[in-house]
């Protein structure tokens, strides 16, 4: 069964960190690009950052470049985000996403929540 | 970065009536490579987002024959030809011709009358 399970999240204050975590199961995450998108409360979806099937790019929202590195450790099969100097507009629901042309897959989502 | 424009915002609907909801692109999603990266996704309340159409009118894996995307150039359309109670949610339209940034519509919230 292909599965995606996020976890890391929780409640930090502004200017802390947190690293997520996208652990799959029943999927290699070489053979697709992965993302990681974001949903504030009662907003809509927002791309936040993505790296290649192949590793070779990352790329990332203006409102989280510098800030924040999406990486991945093809032996353990996971995505990572991690977060630094994180705001209170960070708050949201982060989902990671495995894509390609005829499949696609979304994690259960991990709360982030920035506040003093 | 390409602004995605979608309406109607909310689509009070009845059941087993048709739905369409259009999404507008600021500008031409056609890629050098010739194919259309617009894609739609459906979110039912409480849940993760789920794709249901890729490059404008391909059906993922498992979803209904109800659903059906058209459109190109800037143009989208995602149609419901008989809504379901399953089908309540918001729909969200996205690009990926002009990446990065990837971009999403605002969304559109389908409801049952």
């Amino acid at each position: 069964q292909v599965q995606l399970v996020e976890s890391g999240g929780g409640v930090v204050q502004p200017g802390g960190s947190l690293r997520l975590s996208c652990a799959t199961s029943g999927f290699t995450i070489s053979g697709y690009g992965m993302h990681w998108v974001r949903q504030a409360p009662g907003k809509g979806l927002e791309w936040v950052a993505s790296i290649r099937s192949d590793g070779s790019n990352k790329y990332y929202a203006d409102s989280v470049k510098g800030r924040f590195t999406i990486s991945r450790d093809i032996s353990k099969n996971t995505l990572y985000l991690q977060m630094n100097s994180l705001r209170a507009e960070d708050t949201a629901v982060y989902y990671c996403e495995g894509r390609s042309d005829a499949f696609d897959i979304w994690g259960q989502g991990t709360m982030v929540t920035v506040s003093s | 970065d390409v602004v995605m424009t979608q309406s109607p915002l909310s689509l009070p609907v009845t059941l087993g009536q048709p739905a369409s909801i259009s999404c507008r692109s600021s500008q031409s999603l056609v890629h050098s490579d010739g194919n259309t990266y617009l894609h739609w996704f459906q979110q039912r309340p409480g849940q993760s987002p789920r794709r249901l159409i890729y490059k404008v009118s391909n059906r993922d894996s498992g979803v209904p024959d109800r659903f059906s995307g058209s459109g190109s150039g800037t143009d989208f359309t995602l149609k419901i030809s008989r809504v379901e109670a399953e089908d309540v949610g918001v729909y969200y339209c996205m690009q990926g011709t002009h990446r990065p940034p990837w971009t999403f519509g605002q969304g559109t919230k389908v409801e049952i009358k």
